[in-house]
C-alpha cells in the first residue's frame, strides 16, 4: 500500500457520459498530480494541485477538470467521454517537488 | 516531441544476463526517478537521483545520473524473471514559476526468459 488511495479501481461507462475519479493523497502530502496512461501516449501529465490551488497544467482536455478539496483529496472529472478516453488514470502525491508516490490507478473503459 | 527519451523501447533477455536501460533529456534534470510497473498496475518507486554523478543501488539494480544531469541509466545485474515489467524514468522539470511537473519517458518493456 503506497498510501495514495484511488477509487474506483475500474469504471466502465458509455460514450457521452461523465465520471468522477477520486484520489486521497498520502498523509501530509499537499500536492496531487493526475496522469493518464494509454498504450500509444504513455504516461501523460494532466494537472497538479497544491494545497487546494491549481499549480500546473499539462495535456488536459477542456472536457476534463479537477479540483482539490480542503481535506486535500482530489477529484478528476471527465465529461462527454469518448472511446479514446479509455485509459489508466493515476494520481500521485508529494510533499516536496522531489518525492512522488503513485496510487494503484483507475482503469476507465468507455464503450 | 518527447521531453524524455528512453531506450530501448523493449528488451528481451535470458535469465542471468545483465542489461541497461537509458533515459535522456534535452533539458537539465532537477530530479530523476525510476519506477517499475507491471502491466495495468501502479508504479513502484525504485530510486531517485538528484546530484550529477550520483549512483544508487538496490539489490541488483543500479541507477546513475551523469555529471551534466541530462542522462540516466538503469542497470540490472544477473536478471531474474521477477525483474520483468515496464521501467519508466521520470524527471522533475520546470513548468513555470517555481513549479515542477514530473514528466515520464514512454517506458522500456523488459522480458526475462527463464
Amino acid at each position: 500500500d503506497s498510501g495514495v488511495t484511488q477509487t474506483p479501481k475500474h469504471l466502465i461507462t458509455a460514450t457521452g457520459q461523465r465520471v468522477t475519479l477520486r484520489c486521497s493523497p498520502r498523509s501530509g502530502d499537499l500536492s496531487v498530480y493526475w496522469y493518464q496512461q494509454s498504450l500509444d501516449q504513455g504516461l501523460q501529465f494532466l494537472i497538479q494541485y497544491y494545497n487546494g490551488e491549481e499549480r500546473a497544467k499539462g495535456n488536459i482536455l477542456e472536457r476534463f477538470s479537477a479540483q482539490q478539496f480542503p481535506d486535500l483529496h482530489s477529484e478528476l472529472n471527465l465529461s462527454s467521454l469518448e472511446l479514446g478516453d479509455s485509459a489508466l488514470y493515476f494520481c500521485a502525491s508529494s510533499v516536496v517537488p522531489y518525492g512522488y508516490t503513485f496510487g494503484s490507478g483507475t482503469r476507465l473503459t468507455v464503450v | 516531441s518527447q521531453e524524455l527519451e528512453q531506450s530501448p523501447q523493449s528488451l528481451i533477455v535470458q535469465e542471468g544476463k545483465n542489461l541497461t536501460i537509458n533515459c535522456t533529456s534535452s533539458k537539465t534534470l532537477y530530479g530523476l526517478y525510476w519506477y517499475k510497473q507491471k502491466y495495468g498496475e501502479g508504479l513502484i518507486f525504485l530510486m531517485m537521483l538528484q546530484k550529477g554523478g550520483e549512483e544508487k543501488s538496490h539489490e541488483k539494480i543500479t541507477a546513475k545520473l551523469d555529471e551534466k544531469k541530462q542522462q540516466s541509466s538503469l542497470h540490472i545485474t544477473a536478471s531474474q524473471p521477477s525483474h520483468a515489467g515496464i521501467y519508466l524514468c521520470g524527471a522533475a522539470m520546470e513548468s513555470g514559476g517555481s513549479n515542477y511537473k514530473l514528466t515520464f519517458g514512454k517506458g522500456t518493456l523488459l522480458t526475462v526468459n527463464p
